[in-house]
């Protein structure tokens, strides 16, 4: 059974700062993982997908990687800035055919 | 491209009380899913439609909660009788699907029906 993890929790940082954020499956076995970003009260806004044969993806200031055999996707943040707060989220396409999400990290960039 | 629309934005209903939520996914995507999201936590799955057909309704309380797609569309969720802990954020989302690339399963998602239940 796939289980998402993502640590920390929470995580507050100044403005400019390059930051990590984490995310771990338990079934490498997985066809692609997707990042999230979710505003308070708001539908989730997909930022990232990457595919089991791809290592990472980027988009503008977001790079995400992903290595199977560890189970862990990371997302890193350039120059963050304050309207890059927000929750992240990352779900993984298993062989259940469905995603399975992690519970997120709440992102707080101070300026 | 019109995104996920999705109706009532927010809900306030007793305990024991019905409701329904109504979702409208992008034109063309075959796949259609329910989640919902309960306050500081991810979202969970509770049905997952590809065109009519129901793939995956493992999580579905099923003595309380129905859901249909029909013909392959728009999607309906309803909770009879709701109960204090389905007070939730529902979310609905749609990816093709059914493609042979993985960005064919790329999900994107509605605005969410905030519930609470009283």
């Amino acid at each position: 059974k796939q289980e998402v993890t993502q640590i920390p929790a929470a995580l507050s940082v100044p403005e400019g700062e390059n930051l990590v954020l984490n995310c771990s499956f338990t079934d490498s076995a997985i066809y692609n993982l997707q990042w999230f970003r979710q505003d308070p009260g708001k539908g989730l806004t997909s930022l990232l997908l990457i595919q089991s044969s791809q290592r990472e993806q980027t988009s503008g200031r977001l790079n995400a990687s992903l290595d199977k055999s560890s189970g862990r996707s990371t997302l890193y943040i350039a120059a963050s800035q304050p309207g890059d707060s927000a929750t992240y989220l990352c779900a993984a396409y298993s062989g259940t055919y469905k995603y399975i999400f992690g519970t997120g990290t709440r992102l707080k960039v101070l300026a | 491209e019109a995104g996920v629309a999705q109706s009532p934005r927010y809900k306030i209903i007793e305990k024991r009380q019905s409701v329904a939520f109504w979702c409208n996914p992008i034109s063309g995507h075959a796949t259609l899913y329910w989640y919902q999201q309960i306050l500081g936590q991810g979202p969970k799955l509770l049905i997952q439609f590809q065109n009519n057909g129901v793939v995956d309704d493992s999580q579905l309380p099923k003595d309380r909660f129905s859901a249909e797609r029909l013909k392959g569309v728009d999607s309906t969720l309803k909770i009879q009788p709701a109960k204090l802990e389905d007070s939730a954020v529902y979310l609905c989302a749609s990816s093709q699907a059914g493609g042979f690339t993985a960005s064919s399963y790329e999900q994107y998602f509605g605005p969410g029906t905030r519930l609470t239940v009283t």
